[in-house]
């Protein structure tokens, strides 16, 4: 059973317009919800951890927040170079502190 | 820059073959994670080191394993290699992931198996 659903798959948006990505989870207990970017032919590149519901953080032109079922990572006004996947990882309670990735959204922005 | 370094960055084999991927974390960095990336699975973690102890075992199959050197460097071990093994292999490294969960991951290894 995926702890870790991200939608949408693929999004394409004009540059300025403003979109959001959708992470949900089911862990009960969540330790941390993480943010990463991936660049094509490159390794994930850490973005944000949340830890508690109501938990915003900001950096550039993404915002990422946490509610007790998913996290959102609001892109504002997104550029070209904006544009890679985004991957969402969750971290669970017990021995293992392994985050447990989704399998990201790929976001395009068009000039 | 993520100060992680893995080699080889591309490597193209046969089925039944055995290779070696090599990772080296960043300075200071105890952690050693090995993940695997196809387009079907998504990232997956393999198994993880801790100053040259495994730490924690995740999908791996018996086919693969690894180890943590004395210098902190790791290598993972693929041997009788089937098509399905073909993917991107990450590897990353922290201080300590328990606390933030900021993994560093290097740019990877394309293995091709043929």
């Amino acid at each position: 059973e995926d702890q870790v659903t991200q939608s949408p798959e693929a999004l394409r948006l004009q540059e300025g317009e403003s979109s959001s990505l959708n992470c949900s989870y089911t862990v009960s207990g969540l330790r941390g919800l993480f943010w990463y970017r991936q660049d094509p032919g490159k390794g994930p590149e850490f973005l944000f951890t949340l830890y508690s519901a109501g938990e915003e953080k900001e950096k550039e032109r993404l915002k990422a927040t946490l509610t007790k079922k998913e996290s959102f990572l609001h892109i504002t006004a997104p550029k070209p170079e904006d544009s890679a996947t985004y991957l969402c990882a969750v971290q669970a309670p017990g021995g293992s502190y392994i985050p447990t990735f989704g399998r990201g959204t790929s976001l395009i922005v068009h000039p | 820059d993520s100060g992680v370094t893995q080699t080889p960055k591309h490597l193209i084999t046969a089925t039944g073959q055995r290779v070696t991927l090599r990772c080296s974390p960043r300075s200071g960095d105890l952690s050693v994670y090995w993940y695997q990336q196809s387009l079907d699975q998504g990232l997956q973690f393999l198994i993880q080191y801790y100053n040259g102890e495994e730490r924690a075992k995740g999908n791996i199959l018996e086919r693969f394993s690894a180890q943590q050197f004395p210098d902190l460097h790791s290598e993972l071990n693929l041997s009788s290699l089937e098509l399905g093994d073909s993917a991107l292999y990450f590897c990353a490294s922290s201080v300590i992931v328990e606390n933030t969960g900021e993994l560093f991951f290097g740019e990877g290894s394309r293995l091709t198996v043929l």
